[in-house]
């Protein structure tokens, strides 16, 4: 099957600091990544879309000035949170799917935030 | 996005069949139901999917009912790897459609 790396899989910041995510693909290339995020005991939370060579799309209630994406290559999103508090510690997971007829995604195998 | 409803949570014994069931009865005649799973602390994983006819796969089976407003997972041996959340999901047909995620069936594999 595809595979889609995170890195960090933990990490930990100071509050008021920037954290910055990364998203891949190994082995395919994925011009749509989506990003998620879970608190504990909850489900996961679609946060946006990211769109390789143009502006994300961010869902309803969600800061694009406080999370942003970057997807510069086909292989590649970044998620950077900026100016992090503790309300932002949670579990961070992204998603893409093999371009073509595969209909399944694959994800990431999370990044565990915790801001101190 | 059409709403899916899963019971919170079900046990069942290891080495027996498991049969998570699913209601979507507003499902649209371009949905897919997809089926995904996640550990604890890890990334959700793709179990299955599929539009009208049954599917089975080295995981899992996937019975829908005729009128698609409802469709089952079936694991035919649990084990205890196969503790998990449980997620269905209805997945628009285009390309690059975003997967919504309900609450889920955690489901109990216990000895």
């Amino acid at each position: 099957g595809a595979v889609v790396s995170q890195h960090p899989s933990r990490v930990i910041c100071k509050s008021g600091t920037s954290v910055k995510i990364e998203c891949r693909s190994l082995d395919f290339q994925a011009t749509t990544m989506f990003w998620y995020r879970q608190f504990p005991k909850q489900s996961l939370m679609l946060m946006a879309t990211s769109n390789e060579g143009s502006k994300a799309t961010y869902e309803q209630g969600v800061e694009k000035d406080k999370f942003l994406i970057n997807h510069a290559s086909l292989t590649l999103s970044t998620l950077t949170v900026t100016s992090a508090h503790p309300e932002d510690s949670s579990f961070y997971i992204c998603s893409a799917r093999v371009p073509g007829k595969r209909r399944e995604a694959f994800f990431g195998q999370g990044t565990r935030l915790t801001v101190v | 996005d059409a709403k899916t409803t899963q019971p919170n949570s079900m046990e069942s014994n290891e080495e027996e069949p498991v049969h998570l069931p699913c209601n979507h009865s507003t499902i649209s005649g371009t949905d897919y139901i997809h089926w995904y799973r996640q550990l604890p602390s890890q990334g959700p994983e793709y179990v299955i999917h599929g539009l009208t006819s049954n599917v089975n796969n080295r995981m899992a089976s996937l019975a829908i009912a005729e009128d698609r407003k409802s469709s089952t997972l079936i694991l035919h041996r649990a084990t205890l790897r196969d503790a998990a959340v449980y997620y269905c999901i209805l997945r628009p047909g285009g390309t690059a459609s975003k997967l919504t995620f309900g609450t889920g069936t955690r489901l109990q594999v216990t000895l």
